[in-house]
């Protein structure tokens, strides 16, 4: 069963940083990209970011380039988002996301984890 | 890049039929095959429902249809049952400088 559990969010001051991570389970983590998806309280879906599943390629949204960096670690099975900068707008659960196939941007999520709220408030 | 647009609410009654709207444009919807729908209930993560325009995943009722026209898909929910009120979320690539967008989401009431 595939599993996806992040951890890492809070609360945090406006300019402040906040690193996420996501630990994957029930798959082969390496041969797959990844993204996260935030979704602000009582707001629709943003998709955040992405990586190959090399690591090699990153992609991500206007809102948090340059502010924000995908990585992995593929040897923990493990996904992050390292978040400087924040605003008050970046307020959001957080979620890392599977696609179903192994294509980087066609966004077909297949299995989500639970989401990890981040809070920037002063 | 802004999202795709969704009607933000509809309503029907069970065992009758609606259609979700997504609306982009050619550098999203229209361009390419890249559209798929998410179901989301409240305090849960979304669901995959639809991919590829018109496929369903493993395991997504045979409800749940998927079309597309020039620079709209449509989310068709047929036999509507009283577990199908949630949110959906239509989702495209995109050849901007956002490469990956979501629609502004539709609520869908089972009267």
């Amino acid at each position: 069963e595939v599993q996806l559990v992040e951890s890492g969010g809070g609360l945090v001051q406006p300019g402040g940083s906040l690193r996420l991570s996501c630990v994957a389970s029930g798959f082969t983590f390496n041969s797959y990209a990844m993204s996260w998806v935030r979704q602000a309280p009582g707001k629709g879906l943003e998709w955040v970011s992405a990586i190959s599943s090399s690591g090699a390629s990153t992609y991500y949204a206007d809102s948090v380039k340059g502010r924000f960096t995908i990585s992995r670690d593929n040897s923990k099975n493990t996904l992050y988002l390292q978040m400087n900068s924040l605003r008050v707008e970046d307020t959001a659960v957080y979620y890392c996301a599977k696609p179903i196939n192994y294509d980087i941007l066609t966004g077909y999520f297949v299995n989500w984890g639970q989401g990890t709220l981040v809070t920037v408030s002063s | 890049q802004s999202a795709l647009t969704q009607p933000a609410s509809l309503s029907g009654s069970p065992g009758q039929s609606i259609t979700i709207s997504c609306t982009g444009s050619s550098s999203d919807v229209g361009g390419h095959n890249y559209v798929s729908w998410y179901q989301q209930h409240p305090g849960k993560a979304p669901k995959l429902m639809i991919c590829a325009v018109s496929d369903r995943p493993s395991g997504v009722s045979n409800r749940f249809s998927g079309s597309k026209s020039g620079n709209t898909a449509s989310l068709t929910i047929s036999g509507l049952q009283l577990e199908d009120e949630a949110d959906y979320y239509c989702s495209s690539y995109a050849t901007t400088s956002t490469p990956l967008v979501f629609g502004t989401g539709t609520k869908v009431t089972v009267l």
